[in-house]
């Protein structure tokens, strides 16, 4: 069955840090992969996605993503966080032939210290 | 705005009692979802449709629970005798066809007293 897991569900980091989410996926095929972000009592926003080809990708708000194959995994990063940044992460995988659906991950609340 | 919309935002009800939610998905969208989100947790796939037609229904969705796209165009997510484990966050989302991003509401949140 598909799957997403992210190993952290909480991570503080210091403004002004670098950031590295975690995302490893179990699926059968070619992954399809997303980050999405949401603020609190919000609906979730697209920070980047990966389908194929250049497997380092670029996002909105200077994140990126690079996809490994080998490890299964969709890891996230940030060179220099700032508080804005705080908020949840989800990774999710994209199922093709069932209608284009995403499995999310749990989830990891980002916190910014000042 | 010509985002997905939904409405209400939120919603207090009794126990037992019905509710529903509508979602209006981007126009030119022919897929729209249903998820639930409780708290600490990712949002987990509900059911989906492709124009009217609705094609998966996860285990999750209850038979209290039905959702319709009567036109294709939006569509309405209701549960019957709510119960105090319905209490959550139902997102809506759509996208056109394929694997692509899904674009979201800013969620339902419903809390059953």
């Amino acid at each position: 069955a598909q799957s997403v897991t992210q190993p952290d569900i909480h991570i503080t980091v210091s403004e002004g840090a670098s950031l590295e989410l975690r995302c490893n996926y179990s699926y059968g095929a070619t992954p399809y992969l997303f980050w999405y972000v949401q603020s609190p009592g919000q609906g979730l926003q697209l920070l980047l996605k990966y389908f194929s080809g250049d497997t380092l990708v670029q996002g909105i708000k200077g994140f990126e993503a690079e996809f490994k194959r080998s490890q299964s995994s969709f890891n996230l990063r940030k060179p220099s966080v700032h508080w804005s940044d705080a908020a949840e992460y989800f990774c999710a995988v994209g199922i093709y032939n069932q209608g284009g659906k995403l499995i999310f991950g749990q989830g990891t609340e980002l916190s910014v210290k000042p | 705005d010509t985002g997905v919309s939904q409405d209400p935002r939120h919603k207090i009800t009794k126990r037992g009692q019905n509710v529903t939610f509508r979602c209006d998905p981007i126009s030119e969208h022919n897929r729209l979802y249903w998820y639930r989100q409780t708290l600490g947790q990712g949002p987990e796939f509900l059911t989906y449709f492709q124009n009217e037609a609705q094609l998966e229904k996860s285990r999750l969705l209850s038979d209290r629970f039905s959702a319709e796209r009567p036109k294709g165009s939006f569509s309405t997510l209701e549960i019957q005798r709510t119960e105090q484990g319905d209490s959550a966050m139902y997102l809506c989302a759509s996208s056109p066809f394929g694997v692509g991003e899904l674009f979201f509401g800013e969620g339902s949140r419903l809390t059953v007293l």
